[in-house]
């Protein structure tokens, strides 16, 4: 069965621009959490969404955004990029938010800020 | 605000066992063990999780004290792809009508396990 995707696995923006990157969770997980990594902070909680409404939320500023859509794709925003959002993002999908399962990630999308 | 300590690097001679350990001595009654890796600039991996009693599967094997504050891994015959960063986190997990539920997961810095030939 196919994994977690993600899209695009690499990109290059100038800061000032915006990017959204998009992952479409294994079939039938309604679960997505998002996570920046770097390597200052390490793995770090973006938000999660279940049923097309977030659920919670890490302490990033509002230039992050994401959504959920109804087949259970999300995407996720980031505005007026900075060089410090350079970062591998990840998403994760499971197959509900309760219960002891297990979240799948994705190979994530390595943005870069010049 | 992990909630899990880990030490931050580890050597394994490759075939023999690996043992990761993680002390979480302030987890709570509903929280679960979990442990995921991860290999250089891919996605973390799922290893296994726990609660109380300790677990087993093709992986790896987790054994959480009596008392639950610390737990360990074993992988049991280290190739050289095992090397990576391993990661213990402690997850909330809840009913499907638990207001808290989610799949949050707080990743602490990890052990690089580097197996060595």
């Amino acid at each position: 069965k196919a994994g977690v995707t993600q899209t695009p696995r690499y990109l290059i923006k100038t800061r000032g621009q915006q990017v959204t990157l998009s992952c479409s969770p294994i079939s039938g997980h309604r679960s997505v959490s998002w996570y920046q990594q770097t390597p200052g902070q390490g793995l770090q909680f973006l938000f999660e969404y279940f049923s097309e409404t977030q659920r919670n939320k890490g302490n990033f500023p509002g230039r992050f955004s994401g959504r959920q859509f109804s087949n259970s794709r999300s995407e996720m925003n980031v505005s007026t990029l900075e060089l410090g959002d350079s970062a591998l993002y990840l998403c994760a999908s499971s197959r509900q938010n309760w219960g002891a399962g297990e979240l799948f990630f994705g190979e994530g999308s390595r943005l870069t800020v010049l | 605000d992990a909630k899990t300590t880990q030490p931050p690097s580890m050597d394994c001679a490759e075939g023999r066992a690996a043992n990761l350990p993680c002390n979480h001595s302030t987890i709570s009654g509903n929280e679960y063990v979990y442990w995921y890796r991860q290999i250089h600039s891919q996605g973390p991996q799922y290893i296994i999780h726990g609660l109380k009693n300790n677990e087993t599967n093709e992986m790896a094997s987790l054994i959480i004290t009596e008392d639950r504050k610390s737990s360990t891994l074993i992988l049991p015959h280290a190739t050289l792809r095992d090397t990576a960063v391993y990661y213990c986190i402690v997850r909330v997990v809840g009913a499907e009508n638990y207001g808290g539920a989610t799949n949050k997961l707080i990743f602490g810095t990890g052990t690089l396990l580097a197996v060595q030939p």
